[in-house]
C-alpha cells in the first residue's frame, strides 16, 4: 500500500505570496489532518477533513484554508505569506471513524517565506 | 488553556538502558493518548495508542503508562539501542474531537 505523499517537498516563497500544498493520502483513508511544524511550537494542528467536510479546525488565522475531494485528495492554502508561515507542513491520513485510528503522516513540505 | 509538556527537550542515555520519557497535560481530558516517533526531515511515526481507562500498554520493547489521575503518560522503552534515537512525541486526542494535539516532544539519543 503506497503511504501518503505530498507535494512539493520544499518550497521557498516571498512575504506576500500565496502557496498551494498538496496531500495524497492512503487509499481507502477518508480522513486528512494538516499540521504546522516548527522548532519553537512544535506540531501545530490546522484543520482536518473528512469526506470532503471540514469537520475540525486549529486556531490559525483565516490565512490558512483547505478543502479536500471526493478522492479525499487534500489541498492547503496559505495566502499573504508572513515569515513566520516559514514551517515544516504536514499531513496525516486515517480512516477517520475513530480516536484510536492511527494516522499515518506524509514526509512534509518545506516552506521557506523569505 | 490547554497544555501538554513533555518532561524535557533531550535525554541521553546509553545503550542498553531503559529511556522513560514523560507526558504530561492540562485542561485537557484526553480519551486516547498516542506516542509517535519522528526522524529528522519525516513525518512522525505511530507507535502505541492508550486508552484512558487502560493503565498500561506493552509493544514489544516498548511500554506507555497513562495516569489520568495525575494527567501523565510514561513512555519507556527498554534494552535501548542507538537506533532508537530520534524524537518523540506524545499526542492527546478527545472522544469526539478529531484534531490531536501534540507535545513539543524528547529528542533521545542513545549513545553505544
Amino acid at each position: 500500500k503506497a503511504g501518503v505523499t505530498q507535494t512539493p517537498r520544499y518550497l521557498i516563497k516571498t512575504r506576500g505570496q500565496q502557496v498551494t500544498l498538496s496531500c495524497s493520502p492512503i487509499s481507502g483513508h477518508r480522513s486528512v489532518s494538516w499540521y504546522q511544524q516548527t522548532p519553537g511550537q512544535g506540531l501545530q494542528f490546522l484543520f482536518e477533513y473528512f469526506s470532503e467536510t471540514q469537520r475540525n479546525k486549529g486556531n490559525f488565522p483565516g490565512r490558512f484554508s483547505g478543502r479536500q475531494f471526493s478522492n479525499s485528495r487534500s489541498e492547503m492554502n496559505v495566502s499573504t505569506l508572513e515569515l513566520g508561515d516559514s514551517a515544516l507542513y504536514l499531513c496525516a491520513s486515517s480512516r477517520g471513524t475513530s480516536g484510536t485510528d492511527t494516522q499515518y503522516f506524509g514526509p512534509g513540505t518545506r516552506l521557506t517565506v523569505l | 488553556s490547554q497544555k501538554i509538556e513533555q518532561n524535557s527537550e533531550a535525554l541521553n542515555i546509553q545503550e542498553g538502558k531503559t529511556a522513560t520519557l514523560t507526558c504530561n497535560y492540562t485542561n485537557y481530558s484526553p480519551a486516547y493518548l498516542q506516542w509517535y516517533r519522528q526522524d529528522p526531515g519525516r513525518g512522525p511515526v505511530f507507535l502505541l495508542l492508550i486508552r484512558e481507562n487502560e493503565k498500561e500498554k506493552r509493544k514489544e520493547r516498548l511500554k506507555v503508562t497513562f495516569d489520568t489521575t495525575l494527567k501523565q503518560s510514561l513512555f519507556h522503552i527498554t534494552a535501548s539501542q542507538p537506533a532508537d534515537s530520534a524524537t518523540y512525541l506524545c499526542a492527546l486526542c478527545t472522544y469526539n474531537n478529531n484534531d490531536m494535539r501534540f507535545g513539543a516532544g524528547t529528542r533521545l539519543t542513545v549513545k553505544p
